[in-house]
């Protein structure tokens, strides 16, 4: 069965405190990688899409890397106005039928001044 | 940029009665379309996807005469939660996928919160 597992589920760092989130997938046929910010009440904000293992995305303060079982949103001296919850989702298939995205639960970023 | 608009961002409704969620491309029209259900502090969870002209391929559990969803145009879809109760209660988000190949970055409207009371 197709799945996304983000750690940590919450995660509370200083401000200028670097760390990192995880999004592993055990998924037959990965097409992509998907990362999203959620603030609350609103839909979740593209970020990154990765498509192969080694590739690596900039934003910012943000890093998406991607190896064959997980990714990983390194994020470098965030600031209190990247406290969000971040969603890793995986679109996961053969053939070019299906669209789904398979979301982890997120992982909830605080980052105190 | 792509944007999708949701409407409204929150509403409050008596249970058994019906609550319309629209779900607009504003500058790209889509083909293809998805409703997703969070929970606090869960996923998203996939409810359907619709293609405009034609029926909505719903996820196993979810109710399709509960969940009405009509995709009439490429620009709009609209998801109608009839005879709504308590249990309705959540975020939902729709999902547009543009219509040119190639782009999988499809966007997200920015989210419905429905309150049944």
């Amino acid at each position: 069965e197709d799945q996304v597992t983000q750690s940590p589920e919450a995660l509370r760092l200083q401000e200028g405190e670097s760390s990192s989130l995880n999004c592993s997938y055990t998924v037959s046929g990965l097409r992509g990688l998907f990362w999203y910010r959620q603030d609350p009440g609103k839909g979740p904000e593209f970020l990154f899409t990765l498509y192969s293992a080694g590739e690596e995305k900039e934003k910012e303060r943000l890093k998406a890397t991607l190896t064959k079982k997980e990714s990983f949103l390194h994020i470098t001296a965030p600031k209190p106005e990247d406290s969000a919850t971040y969603l890793c989702a995986v679109l996961a298939g053969y053939g070019g039928a299906t669209n789904k995205l398979i979301f982890g639960t997120g992982t909830l970023l605080a980052v105190q001044p | 940029g792509a944007v999708v608009s949701q409407h409204p961002s929150w509403v409050i409704c008596k249970s058994g009665t019906s609550v319309k969620i629209e779900c607009r491309s504003l500058d790209f029209q889509a083909t293809t379309m998805f409703w997703y259900r969070q929970f606090p502090k869960q996923s998203l969870m996939l409810m359907a996807t619709s293609n405009e002209g034609s029926k909505a391929t719903y996820e196993q559990g979810v109710e399709k005469d509960k969940f009405l969803i009509n995709h009439a145009s490429l620009t709009l879809s609209t998801l109608t939660v009839t005879s709504a109760h308590p249990e309705d209660s959540s975020f939902y988000i729709c999902r547009a996928k543009p219509q040119r190949a190639g782009r999988a970055e499809a966007d997200f409207g920015s989210g419905t919160r429905l309150t049944v009371v």
